[in-house]
C-alpha cells in the first residue's frame, strides 16, 4: 500500500497570506489527523476527521481550519500568517478503528 | 493531565551500546503508548506500540517495558548502530476510551547518536 502523501513538501509564504496543505492517507484509511511540529512546542495535535467530519480539535486558533472530502483526502488551511506558524505540519493516517497513526512526510511552511 | 515527559532530550552512546530512553505520563486513561523515530527531513515512523495489558513488547533490536502502577515507559533499543541515529518521540492515547478521536499526545523528544 502507499503511504500518506503531503503536497506540497515545502511552501514559503509571507505575514497575512494564507495557506492550503493537502493531505492523501493510507488507501482505506478514514481517519486523517493534523500536527504541528516546532523545535520549541514539539508535536502538537490540531484536529481530526473522520468520514467528513471533525471528531476532535486542539488547542490553536481559529485561523487553522481543516476539512475531509468523501475520499479520505484532508486540506487544512491556515488564515493571516503569523511568523509563529512557520513549521512542519503532519499528516497521520488511521484506520479509525485504533489510534495507530502512520504519518506523512510534513510540509515545511515558512513565513516570512 | 495530559501531558507525557520524555528524558533525556538527548543521549550519546557507542555502537553496540543499548540506550535507553523513558517517558512518565499523568493520565490514567491512557492505554495506547507507540514509539515513532524521525529522521531529519521525513515524517515521524512508528516503531513499535504497547498496550497495558503487558509489561514488555519486544521487536526486532526494539523494546517497550511497560510500568502501569509507576505511570512509566520506556524504550531499549539493543545493539545500537550508527543508522539508529535520529529523533525518538513517545506518545500516549486513550484507544480503548474511544476518545482519542486522532490525538495522540506527544513528549519532547529524543536526539539519538551513536558514534561508530
Amino acid at each position: 500500500k502507499a503511504g500518506v502523501t503531503q503536497t506540497p513538501r515545502y511552501l514559503i509564504k509571507t505575514r497575512g497570506q494564507q495557506v492550503t496543505l493537502s493531505c492523501s492517507p493510507i488507501s482505506g484509511h478514514r481517519s486523517v489527523s493534523w500536527y504541528q511540529q516546532t523545535p520549541g512546542q514539539g508535536l502538537q495535535f490540531l484536529f481530526e476527521y473522520f468520514s467528513e467530519t471533525q471528531r476532535n480539535k486542539g488547542n490553536f486558533p481559529g485561523r487553522f481550519s481543516g476539512r475531509q472530502f468523501s475520499n479520505s483526502r484532508s486540506e487544512m488551511n491556515v488564515s493571516t500568517l503569523e511568523l509563529g506558524d512557520s513549521a512542519l505540519y503532519l499528516c497521520a493516517s488511521a484506520s479509525g478503528d485504533t489510534d495507530t497513526q502512520y504519518f506523512g512526510p510534513g510540509t515545511r511552511l515558512t513565513v516570512l | 493531565q495530559q501531558q507525557v515527559k520524555q528524558s533525556p532530550q538527548s543521549l550519546i552512546v557507542q555502537k553496540g551500546g543499548i540506550p535507553i530512553i523513558n517517558c512518565a505520563y499523568e493520565n490514567t486513561a491512557f492505554d495506547y503508548f507507540p514509539w515513532y523515530q524521525q529522521f531529519p527531513g521525513k515524517g515521524p515512523a512508528l516503531l513499535i506500540a504497547i498496550r497495558p495489558d503487558v509489561s514488555e513488547k519486544k521487536e526486532g533490536r526494539f523494546t517497550i517495558s511497560f510500568n502501569k502502577s509507576a505511570k512509566q515507559f520506556s524504550l531499549h533499543i539493543m545493539d545500537s548502530q550508527p543508522g539508529d541515529s535520529a529523533t525518538y518521540f513517545c506518545a500516549a492515547s486513550n484507544e480503548a476510551g474511544g476518545t482519542s478521536y486522532g490525538k495522540l499526545t506527544f513528549g519532547q523528544g529524543t536526539i539519538l547518536t551513536v558514534h561508530p
